[in-house]
């Protein structure tokens, strides 16, 4: 039970570059999130995906695009990476049956670098 | 909007300390508040979820409690240990399991 995965570990990019980040999760959960964690801040919600299909935005949306590709892939499209995306990047997921909140499931991250 | 302040933002204390982290916030409408650690390059694992009707949650050494209509929630760490050095994090949400994060406080604990 690998929990949520997510490729790749580390990326340098160039200004204007595109990517996509990976994110799955084996838990068969129905919610899955996108945050960055900057330094000396707190976690920021980026989009979610409340169910297979749903997608909305979250705190910080400007500049990516999401996919929920399928119950256990929600994917993070970086269009034209800008040096302010540089950050580590968290991917989670919840059962998302409980309206009330539940705990979340966190990946590994991503650490970004835009040059 | 929400706003999550952890204090201190970091704390050093020997081996076999009690000690107390803290965590407030300005809305208090909130549904659920949450405690993360997370160690050094790695993602965040959850410690204690404590719904807005409890006023306390226990895991192992671990306390957290609840006073929503202030604000502030604590996180007691009993007998720390080397093991515990880290960071927690805490974290509210709303419906819908939309999370807002504090920055965190770094705990180290000196064997």
């Amino acid at each position: 039970n690998a929990g949520v995965t997510q490729t790749p570990k580390f990326q340098v990019l160039k200004t204007g570059q595109s990517m996509t980040l990976q994110c799955a999760q084996d838990m068969n959960h129905n919610s899955m999130y996108w945050y960055r964690q900057d330094p000396g801040m707190g976690l920021r919600l980026i989009y979610y995906s409340a169910s297979e299909g749903t997608t909305d935005k979250g705190e910080v949306p400007n500049g990516y695009n999401v996919s929920r590709l399928n119950k256990r892939e929600f994917s993070l499209r970086l269009e034209s990476a800008a040096p302010s995306q540089t950050s580590v990047y968290f991917c989670a997921s919840t059962l998302g049956q409980a309206k009330l909140g539940e705990t979340q499931y966190f990946g590994p991250g991503t650490r970004l670098l835009v040059l | 909007k929400q706003e999550v302040t952890q204090i201190p933002a970091a704390l050093s204390v020997p081996e076999g300390e009690n000690l107390v982290l803290n965590c407030s916030f300005t809305d208090s409408a909130i549904y659920n508040l949450q405690w993360f650690r997370q160690d050094p390059g790695k993602g965040l694992t959850s410690l204690l979820l404590i719904q807005s009707s409890q006023r306390e949650q226990t895991s192992g050494r671990l306390n957290a409690s609840l006073d929503k209509s202030s604000g502030r929630s604590t996180l007691y760490i009993a007998a720390s240990q080397p093991g515990d050095s880290a960071t927690y994090l805490c974290a509210v949400s709303k419906y819908g399991n939309k999370l807002v994060f504090g920055a965190g406080t770094i705990l180290r604990v000196k064997s």
